[in-house]
């Protein structure tokens, strides 16, 4: 089975400061997706980004920018400009493309906690 | 709000109460899944359901009772809950279980069991 890990529980940043989250993952797959989302107070899971394994091109999104790193497993995402929005708990998220009992199911990681000071 | 409302948003319920959870979205989406969330830890996957059926049955207790009469709908049935099943309910759709893209999900039911 696949699994996500999130090493940071909490971060923080200053704001217009850029904060890097860090994702690891395990998995025996070739083809997959990895995402990031965010959920504010809000409590609602939004998509940030998105990274298809097969593409060695990291995924940008305005501000949102990824470190995607296949042999090593790892997806960090990066926030640059960090505004008092981006305050946050952030997941990094697993998406196997290959047949089989995980196809299609996303796997979350713990989660970061994002504090965005003025 | 992102296409798939949630209600209630907040529920309070006894150990010997039945209610129920509802998920509605109408993006078009064919799967449809519950997870709860619960503090420290991940978001566990409980049911999914694509074009109606149910796909996935994560081992969840059967006091946990899902239901999907369309592919719009998705309700939780809830009876003779434990005080560890407090958390977060989330419903989340996706075109279908094997889209490449990620899942859009609803703003989550907060479910506490006195």
């Amino acid at each position: 089975a696949q699994t996500v890990t999130q090493s940071q529980p909490e971060m923080s940043v200053q704001e217009a400061e850029t904060v890097t989250l860090s994702c690891t993952y395990d998995t025996s797959e070739s083809d997959y997706y990895l995402f990031w989302y965010k959920q504010p107070p809000s409590r609602q899971m939004i998509l940030v980004i998105r990274q298809e394994a097969y593409k060695q091109q990291n995924a940008t999104e305005n501000r949102f920018s990824v470190n995607f790193q296949k042999a090593a497993k790892s997806f960090s995402l990066k926030i640059s400009d960090s505004q008092l929005g981006d305050a946050a708990m952030y997941f990094c998220a697993y998406r196997s493309a290959s047949g089989g009992t995980s196809y299609g199911k996303l796997t979350f990681g713990q989660g970061t906690i994002l504090t965005v000071h003025p | 709000e992102t296409g798939v409302t949630q209600t209630p948003r907040h529920l309070v319920m006894g150990m010997t109460n039945k209610k129920s959870l509802k998920c509605e979205q109408h993006l078009g989406h064919n799967a449809m899944y519950w997870y709860k969330q619960s503090a420290k830890k991940p978001l566990e996957l409980m049911f999914v359901y694509n074009f109606k059926e149910q796909t996935e049955n994560n081992s969840v207790p059967s006091r946990f009772s899902p239901e999907c009469p369309n592919s719009s709908h998705l309700f939780l049935h809830l009876h003779t809950l434990q005080p560890e099943d407090s958390a977060l309910y989330l419903c989340a759709s996706s075109h279908s279980q094997g889209a490449s893209y990620g899942y859009t999900f609803g703003s989550g039911t907060r479910l506490t069991v006195v």
